[in-house]
């Protein structure tokens, strides 16, 4: 059974830096790329970044650019999202999400973790 | 950026309904369109790619078409399960954009 679960959020301080995890299992991590989606309170979805099966393309949302880092593990089955110098509009719940392998979308999500930027 | 927009923004149903959720890109993204399903308080759960293609274990009542700028999502017969907010999302190129959105509500 493929499932990723992320951890990692939590109350920040407005510049105050977070790094979230996304544990998977059930499936061989490092085949498939994995991309982070947000939603903040009452709002829609908003893609955050994509990394590739090997880690060697990462692409980023203009609105977290230089900010926010995608990296992962696959010795660890382990995608993460290291957040930087962080705002009131990072508010948001993150999921974690598989992409598919024959298709740029998303297959399999994770079940979110909330961050809350705010002094 | 290709901005994704649906319609209609809510929708009032009946079980038993058939009902359909456009959306529509900004410019042609052949069919690198996905659609997702997301309760309150849950995760999104994703049900169509490649703009009528079922992810594996989404009831066959889920059907999706289009191409270009123009798609639809159709729910053949709405269950009670069904009732949720719905999200078109384009992959043809970064970044990555979803619609705003369709909340589909018990009439």
């Amino acid at each position: 059974e493929v499932q990723l679960v992320e951890s990692g959020g939590g109350l920040v301080k407005p510049g105050g830096s977070l790094r979230l995890s996304c544990v998977v299992s059930g499936f061989t991590f490092s085949g498939y790329s994995m991309h982070w989606v947000r939603q903040a309170p009452g709002k829609g979805l908003e893609w955050v970044s994509f990394i590739s099966g090997s880690g060697s393309y990462i692409y980023s949302s203009e609105s977290v650019e230089g900010r926010f880092t995608t990296s992962r593990d696959n010795a660890k089955n382990s995608l993460y999202l290291q957040m930087n110098s962080l705002r009131a509009e990072d508010t948001a719940v993150y999921y974690c999400a598989r992409k598919r392998l024959t298709a740029g979308t998303v297959d399999y999500w994770g079940q979110g973790t909330p961050v809350t930027v705010s002094a | 950026d290709i901005q994704m927009t649906q319609s209609p923004s809510s929708l009032s149903a009946s079980v038993g309904d058939r009902v359909t959720i456009t959306c529509r890109a900004s410019r042609a993204i052949p069919t690198y369109i996905a659609w997702f399903q997301q309760k309150p308080g849950s995760a999104p759960k994703s049900l169509i790619y490649g703009a009528s293609s079922l992810q594996d274990g989404v009831p066959s009542r889920f059907s999706g078409s289009g191409s270009g700028t123009d798609f639809i999502l159709t729910i053949s017969s709405l269950q009670p399960e069904d009732f949720a907010t719905y999200y078109c999302q384009q992959y043809s190129e970064y970044p990555y954009t979803f619609g705003q959105g369709t909340k589909l509500e018990v009439k």
